[in-house]
Formats: C-alpha cells, structure tokens, sequence
C-alpha cells in the first residue's frame, strides 16, 4: 500500500513567483496537514483538511492556501513567494482515532522548496 | 500558547549507550504525543505515538513515557546503534488536528 506522496520532490522558484505543491494521502485516510520546517526548526502548522473543508489553519499570511479534493488529494499554494518561504513543506494524511480524538500522522517526504 | 522543547538540542554517543531524549510541554490539555525521527532532508517517520490516557509505548529498542501532569515525556533508546543517527521530534496534538513540534535533538551514534 503506497504512503503519503508529494510533489515535485524539489522545485527552486523566483522571489515574487507562485508555487503549487500537491500531495496525495494514504487510501483510506481523509484528512491531509501541510506543515513547514525550515531549516534547523521543527515543523509548524499550516493548514488541516477533513472531508474537503479546512478544519484548521495556523499562523501564516494570507498568500498561502489550500484546499483538498474529491479523491482526498490536495494541494498547497503560495502566492508572492518570499526568500523567507524556502523550506520543506511537508504534507500529513491521518487517520482519527473517533473514541479518543487522537489524530496519527503520517508524512510525506516533503517538496523541498527554494526561493531565489 | 502551547511550547514544546526538547534537551538537548544534540548528543554524540559511543554505539552500544543507552540514551534518554526530553520532550517538555507548557500545556497539559493534550491529545496525544508522538515522537518522529527525520533523517538529513527526508520526511518524518513515526516512531511511537502515545494516548494522553496512556503512560507510555513501546516498540523494539524504543521505549516512550509521558507524564501529563509535569508536561514532560522521555524517549529511551536502548543499545544505540550507527543507524540511530538521526534527528528525534516530539510533537503534542493540540485541538482536534493540530500538531505543535519540538525543534528536535540531532542525535549522532558513533561506531
């Protein structure tokens, strides 16, 4: 059974251009995470997705978005893009665990993004 | 506002040691703790996820506690070896889906 894919693996972009990362969750698990680790840092919060709505959304500008699809694939787009945005952007599906809330993720290998 | 730290930030052992990493927490209203490890530019492997009911996990060589109430959590490797190398994340689930990580500790086993 596959397991979390993302693409592209790599990518380097320009200061002020757009980047659409896409990521495909494992079969069966309907929520996708994206997260952003920059180097040396652990990853920070993004956005969530559940059932094709977002559920939750963390500390970033509005230049970023989201959204997820039918087939529960989704996709993460940054807009105006900064030096400051190069990082790994790392993508989770997950699979609830309804009794005690708890949400198990597993993770992509990540697009490894650069901004020049 | 939920902060989460690990000590040290990284280690260097002689292989065959047995190893403590710290994971501590500010707030205690968790769902659940996982520790990851990510190798040198790849993505996060799941290691042990530990219910906030739950005292602590283990699997193999690894062996994760968590005590709520003080806000911290350990992971225990026992007989370290080269392949251990690695960065180790802890992360508590905060809300429903959200996930707030360490910056992690860079462990590094020598032969």
């Amino acid at each position: 059974d596959a397991g979390v894919t993302q693409s592209p693996t790599h990518l380097i972009k320009t200061r002020g251009q757009h980047v659409t990362l896409r990521c495909s969750p494992i079969s069966g698990h309907k929520s996708v995470s994206w997260y952003q680790q920059v180097l040396g840092q652990g990853p920070q919060f993004i956005f969530q997705y559940y059932e094709k709505e977002e559920r939750g959304r963390g500390n970033f500008p509005d230049r970023f978005s989201a959204r997820q699809f039918p087939n529960y694939s989704s996709e993460l787009n940054v807009n105006a893009l900064l030096l400051g945005d190069s990082a790994l952007y790392l993508c989770a599906s997950s699979l609830l665990i309804q009794a005690s809330g708890a949400n198990v993720l597993t993770f992509g290998a990540g697009s490894r993004l650069t901004v020049l | 506002k939920q902060e989460v730290t690990q000590i040290p930030a990284a280690l260097s052992v002689p292989e065959g040691e047995n190893l403590v990493l710290n994971c501590s927490f500010t707030d205690s209203a968790i769902y659940n703790l996982q520790w990851f490890r990510q190798d040198p530019g790849k993505g996060l492997t799941s290691l042990l996820l530990i219910q906030s009911s739950q005292r602590e996990q283990t699997s193999g060589r690894l062996n994760a506690s968590l005590d709520k109430s003080s806000g911290r959590s350990t992971l225990y490797i026992a007989a370290s070896q080269p392949g251990d190398s690695a960065t180790y994340l802890c992360a508590v689930q905060t809300g429903t889906y959200k996930y707030i990580f360490g910056t992690g500790t860079r462990l590094k086993v020598l032969a």
